[in-house]
């Protein structure tokens, strides 16, 4: 699999697991994101990572924890979720470095259940 | 308020019909807009659109944005089945930045 990958593809969790999901880029790019995708809602942007360095955090709960060790892996941990958490969380990546625009390539996504 | 406004919000069409999809998008800072198609999962990149009047086209889309108006539209001439998916419209604004805000999404269904 190339370009943006993911895993896992599907995730149930109980309120009380800690669970992670991982995102890895292919591409050469420098920035990462999160976003969650829910029911009848526009994607939500997290959090982004320009070179590892976190830019924004989008009044996101403590229950989610970002971690990027470099500029091509991107972690979000996960513990004490709601029910209200079960989403698509999808990552994304991007080329800031050098370009005027951000065209982001996203990955297949994380279906995440919270039980 | 949504910032990023897309209509129709669904859409059925048979095979073979044109269709017009609509993103109306705030001015403030605007640097770019981009359109996505989500089938299942990933969003697929379709078009970034950054001056006004300049059509971009692949194959049967094409897309064009009006800077004075505030908004962008997303045609797709002849459409087959394998055009249902969601089609995602997001504002890249702010100096700076690297958030995209994005629109509910129209979801377009079509029909044999």
């Amino acid at each position: 699999e190339t370009g943006v990958t993911q895993t896992p593809r599907h995730l149930v969790m109980g309120m009380t697991n800690k669970k992670s999901l991982k995102c890895e880029q292919h591409l050469g790019h420098n920035a990462m994101y999160w976003y969650k995708q829910s029911a009848k809602k526009p994607l939500e942007l997290m959090f982004v990572y320009n070179f590892k360095e976190q830019t924004e955090n989008n009044s996101v709960p403590s229950r989610f924890s970002p971690e990027c060790p470099n500029s091509s892996h991107l972690f979000l941990h996960l513990h004490t979720l709601q029910p209200e958490d079960s989403a698509l969380y999808l990552c994304a990546s991007s080329l800031t470095r050098g370009a005027d625009y951000n065209e982001q390539f996203f990955g297949p996504g994380t279906r995440l259940t919270v039980l | 308020e949504d910032k990023v406004v897309q209509s129709p919000l669904s859409l059925v069409v048979h095979e073979g019909d044109t269709v017009t999809l609509n993103c109306s998008y705030e001015v403030t800072n605007f640097r770019s807009l981009l359109w996505y198609k989500q089938e299942k999962k990933a969003p697929t990149f379709l078009f970034m659109l950054t001056s006004s009047g300049i059509e971009k086209k692949s194959g049967r889309l094409s897309s064009i944005l009006d800077k004075k108006e505030l908004f962008s539209i997303l045609n797709i001439t002849a459409t087959q089945t394998g055009d249902s998916a969601v089609y995602l419209c997001a504002e890249h604004s702010g100096a700076g930045s690297y958030q995209l805000t994005f629109g509910k999404g129209t979801k377009l269904s079509v029909i044999p």
